[in-house]
């Protein structure tokens, strides 16, 4: 089984609907992240959260929200979901406290392919 | 001008060749630099970390050049397996954060049998 479990793999939905992305993970790791990834933008942070009190928006919030329920469990919704939300949306974790050459290690979940028509 | 930029490819090389992917960064406070791997609709994985020395592990050779802002990694008798994307990332923060890594569009490489 992954370490880091997302739920649902794939999703097609409509505009203006809600959706919530689930994120799970066996790791013990405190901190989680969501990023979406697009064709020629690479890979983008929205929200992370370094434990389960701690939540910070990332460079593309905006129209995101996220619930950290547990150390294990991270959560992405898309309100009212709009078409330029389409993309792939991956949750990763780390380790706390690293530095130097493991500060990069980020572990990554299978993604959650989201189409919004 | 992105803060780390990379050819995006294709690389198409036979098998056995040797093939170099450079990536370029724009800050130059960052503070550690990694390549990573990501295979086709799959998730992204470390391959490894650049240390400012040059570092090598098997048949990978990633370099650091900080006056220029570039990193290197070199692939040495490419296999087919080799093929992927290639992520380069750099940590623009300090420390432990996690929450400052940029990551690269990727660079595809295609070994061809």
């Amino acid at each position: 089984d992954a370490d880091v479990t997302q739920t649902p793999r794939n999703r097609i939905t409509k505009t203006g609907k809600r959706i919530m992305l689930e994120c799970s993970q066996t790791k013990g790791h405190d901190r989680m992240y969501w990023y979406r990834q697009d064709p020629g933008l690479g890979l983008r942070l929205i929200y992370y959260s370094f434990d389960v009190k701690d939540i910070n928006k990332g460079e593309i919030s905006d129209g995101y929200s996220v619930s950290r329920q547990a150390q294990a469990k991270f959560s992405l919704s898309l309100e009212s979901a709009i078409p330029n939300q389409t993309a792939l949306y991956f949750c990763a974790t780390s380790d706390f406290g690293l530095a130097g050459e493991r500060s990069g290690e980020l572990f990554f979940g299978e993604g959650s392919r989201l189409t919004v028509l | 001008r992105k803060e780390v930029e990379q050819d995006p490819g294709p690389f198409n090389v036979p098998e056995g060749a040797t093939v170099a992917f450079n990536c370029t960064y724009s800050n130059s406070a960052s503070q550690s630099f990694f390549w990573y791997r990501q295979d086709c609709r799959k998730e992204p994985k470390l391959l490894m970390s650049v240390y400012s020395s040059g570092n090598e592990d098997g048949r990978f050779t990633a370099q650091l050049n900080r006056a220029s802002q570039y990193i290197s990694l070199l692939i040495r008798d490419s296999k087919l397996s080799d093929s992927a994307t290639y992520l380069c990332v750099v940590n623009k923060g300090y420390g432990g954060a996690t929450n400052k890594l940029i990551f690269g569009t990727g660079t595809l490489l295609a070994v061809q049998p």
